[in-house]
């Protein structure tokens, strides 16, 4: 069974510039997330989806970011402008779909892409 | 709200020496808990997960943790480290089935040869 795929592992860009990464979640599975995962501190969630709807998207700076997951299979994140701080590795993650039974909900994890804002 | 306190950003032991990286969360209704482990560059991989039952998990490469709940911990530990146990690793609190996955900041452990 293929992984969660991401695109590019690697992004350098100055600050105000717009990015974007995409993610191809494990076929079959409905919820997809976004992470921000800032060096030297753990993933923090920025939006999640279910299908093509957005779960939650409360901590997802929207002055900035914005993210879309068409036809409820991959999915985009997009910064613009970006800023110094945004620079972190970005991962996402999908799993089966929210329904009771831990397994269901496990996450499986992409490689990330290492965002560099200069 | 939950959190999760990892004692300790680094760690190192050397080479069949145990291993024990400690967690402590907080969590307003019974947890879910979970230890991943992150090579460099690369994604989060899944050791270990406590949902109920058995306090003492079992998970991959020889690593178990134990569910305490009047301690609020979840350690993990593995008998005899590896080489190839150096990474950093990430533990995770969530509200049952259903909750968001909240992550600690991370112990890197190195091992010594």
């Amino acid at each position: 069974e293929a992984g969660v795929a991401q695109s590019p592992r690697y992004k350098i860009i100055e600050k105000r510039q717009s990015v974007a990464f995409w993610c191809n979640p494990i076929s079959g599975h409905a919820t997809l997330y976004w992470y921000q995962q800032i060096l030297g501190q753990g993933p923090k969630l920025l939006i999640q989806f279910q299908n093509n709807g957005v779960v939650d998207d409360s901590q997802l700076p929207k002055d900035r970011f914005s993210a879309e997951r068409l036809k409820g299979v991959d999915s985009t994140l997009k910064i613009q402008p970006a800023k110094l701080e945004d620079s972190a590795v970005y991962l996402c993650a999908s799993s089966l779909g929210r329904r009771t039974g831990s397994s269901y909900n496990e996450q499986f994890f992409g490689p990330g892409t290492r965002l560099t804002v200069l | 709200a939950q959190s999760v306190t990892q004692l300790g950003s680094h760690v190192s032991v050397s080479e069949g020496a145990l291993v024990l990286l400690r967690c402590n969360y907080s969590s307003s209704v019974p947890p879910y808990l979970f230890w991943y482990v992150q090579y460099p560059n690369q994604g989060l991989q899944l050791l270990l997960k406590y949902t109920t039952g058995a306090t003492l998990v079992k998970g991959i490469n020889g690593f178990e943790a134990e569910f305490k709940k009047s301690e609020t911990s979840f350690h993990l530990t593995k008998p005899s480290a590896h080489m190839s146990d150096a990474a950093e690793y990430f533990c995770a609190v969530r509200e049952g089935s259903q909750g968001n996955l909240i992550f600690g900041k991370g112990t890197k452990l190195s091992v010594k040869p």
